[in-house]
């Protein structure tokens, strides 16, 4: 059974702030997928990483995919109470899909 | 991307009753997904509903209680059967496009169910 720790499950932090959310396992994935989902709303897609080391930016986000294919990060710099939300990591590995438990983030103006 | 729409929104029903859940994607789409959610909390697949054959269920989940529909390539139907208060949750159906175990998720909004 593959598991994705992801950590912290929960985040409360004021504007302007930097934070990381982290998600790790003892299994190698083929990609890993980052989602933001707000209440009321579904997951919503915000990158694909597929490469050891690969490194992608999204405005004031950043996310890194491990080396060895098994961790990833999310680094928000400057965190606006529009980040506010739950954060999710999907690890895919031979069709199988792979969820993290989850980041409630809550950022106060 | 794909549009999904997933009705009903939101529903409260008795317990003991049965209540189908509609996902309908406005384009084909390769896969098709039925999560359950609780409030806050990470998501846990319940099947994937293949096109013209049963669904594909994980452990814990069994087709008695949820039964899958998926009659074509954009449409699919989640039913909760015999629902009890453990029942109440959030649904919610995801589609992928093309091939590849990469392909990004895109989800409808949910429905929320409560049993009473």
């Amino acid at each position: 059974t593959q598991l994705l720790e992801q950590s912290p499950q929960f985040l409360s932090i004021q504007e302007g702030e930097n934070l990381t959310v982290y998600c790790n396992s003892s299994s190698v994935f083929s990609s890993l997928q980052w989602y933001r989902q707000e209440p009321g709303e579904g997951p919503v897609l915000l990158v694909t990483v597929v490469t050891g080391g690969e490194v992608k930016k999204l405005k004031r986000l950043t996310f890194q995919f491990g080396d060895a294919r098994k961790d990833s990060s999310l680094h928000i710099t400057a965190a606006q109470p529009g980040d506010t939300g739950l954060y999710l990591c999907l690890g895919t590995s031979y069709g199988k899909l792979t969820f993290g438990q989850g980041t409630i983030l809550t950022v106060h103006p | 991307s794909a549009v999904i729409s997933q009705k009903p929104s939101r529903d409260i029903c008795q317990r003991g009753t049965s209540l189908t859940i509609q996902c309908q994607v406005d384009s084909q789409v390769t896969m098709m997904f039925w999560y359950r959610q609780q409030p806050g909390q990470s998501l846990t697949l319940i099947a994937t509903a293949n096109q013209g054959s049963e669904a594909t269920y994980e452990s814990g989940f069994v087709i008695d209680k949820f039964p899958i529909s998926r009659p074509n390539l954009t449409f699919s139907t989640l039913t909760v059967s015999n629902m009890s208060p453990e029942d109440s949750s959030i649904y919610l159906c995801s589609v992928t496009s093309g091939t590849g175990s990469n392909q990004p998720q895109h989800f409808g909004d949910g429905t929320r169910l409560s049993i009473l």
